[in-house]
């Protein structure tokens, strides 16, 4: 039982390239969510999937895109990265248990965008 | 609107003394509240949470958090800290709704780095 895992855990691209960073959860997870990490200010909801199949904006989703390819795996995607998407991105998963809502981070993915 | 304050950007302690983390919450109607750690480069973990009953929280490594809705404070404690504590801890907020509580509206505080000198 892996968690959450994220690839890959760091990356250097230039301003104008595109990637795909990539999240995975074998947790049987039904909402599965992207955040970006900034020095403080704490933890920023990009997009989220509340379900397979349905994906929602969250705080600041201006610039990326995500896609629920299937239960288990949700990839946020940068079209055209720019300087001002240097962070750290996590990814997180969690099952609704009752009213109980504990979410369930990955490592993180480091990205500098030159 | 909701939002979650922590006033500390840095909290020193020795090892063996108490530690205290603050936070203090706005959110209307009886917040669900989380406090999370992480370590360097690591992902987030969780800690506790209040949904309701007990003002008094206790939750892993031997951390505990008291929720004060009339002072709208969540403050996370340790009554002996540890220098393996060292981390960056993050208070979280959540409105309540009826019978559910989407993690979606989640609002994460700024972080708050703990410092244990032996």
């Amino acid at each position: 039982n892996a968690g959450v895992t994220q690839t890959p855990k760091f990356q250097v691209l230039k301003t104008g390239q595109s990637m795909t960073l990539q999240c995975a959860q074998d947790m049987n997870h039904n909402s599965m969510y992207w955040y970006r990490q900034d020095p403080g200010m704490g933890l920023r909801l990009i997009y989220y999937s509340a379900s397979e199949g349905t994906t929602d904006k969250g705080e600041v989703p201006n610039g990326y895109n995500v896609s629920r390819l299937n239960k288990r795996e949700f990839s946020l995607r940068l079209e055209s990265a720019a300087p001002s998407q240097t962070s750290v991105y996590f990814c997180a998963s969690h099952s609704l248990a009752g009213i109980q809502e504990t979410q369930y981070f990955g490592p993180g993915t480091r990205l500098l965008v030159l | 609107a909701q939002s979650v304050a922590q006033p500390e950007d840095q909290v020193n302690v020795a090892e063996g003394n108490p530690l205290t983390v603050k936070c203090t919450y706005s959110v209307s109607g009886n917040p669900y509240l989380f406090w999370y750690v992480q370590y360097p480069n690591r992902g987030l973990q969780f800690l506790l949470k209040y949904i309701t009953g007990d003002n008094l929280v206790k939750g892993s490594y031997g951390f505990e958090a008291e929720f004060n809705k009339s002072q709208t404070s969540f403050h996370l404690k340790k009554p002996s800290a540890l220098v393996s504590d060292s981390a960056l801890y993050f208070c979280a907020v959540s409105p309540p709704f009826p019978g559910y509580s989407s993690a979606s509206k989640i609002i994460f505080g700024s972080g708050t780095r703990l410092s244990i000198r032996p």
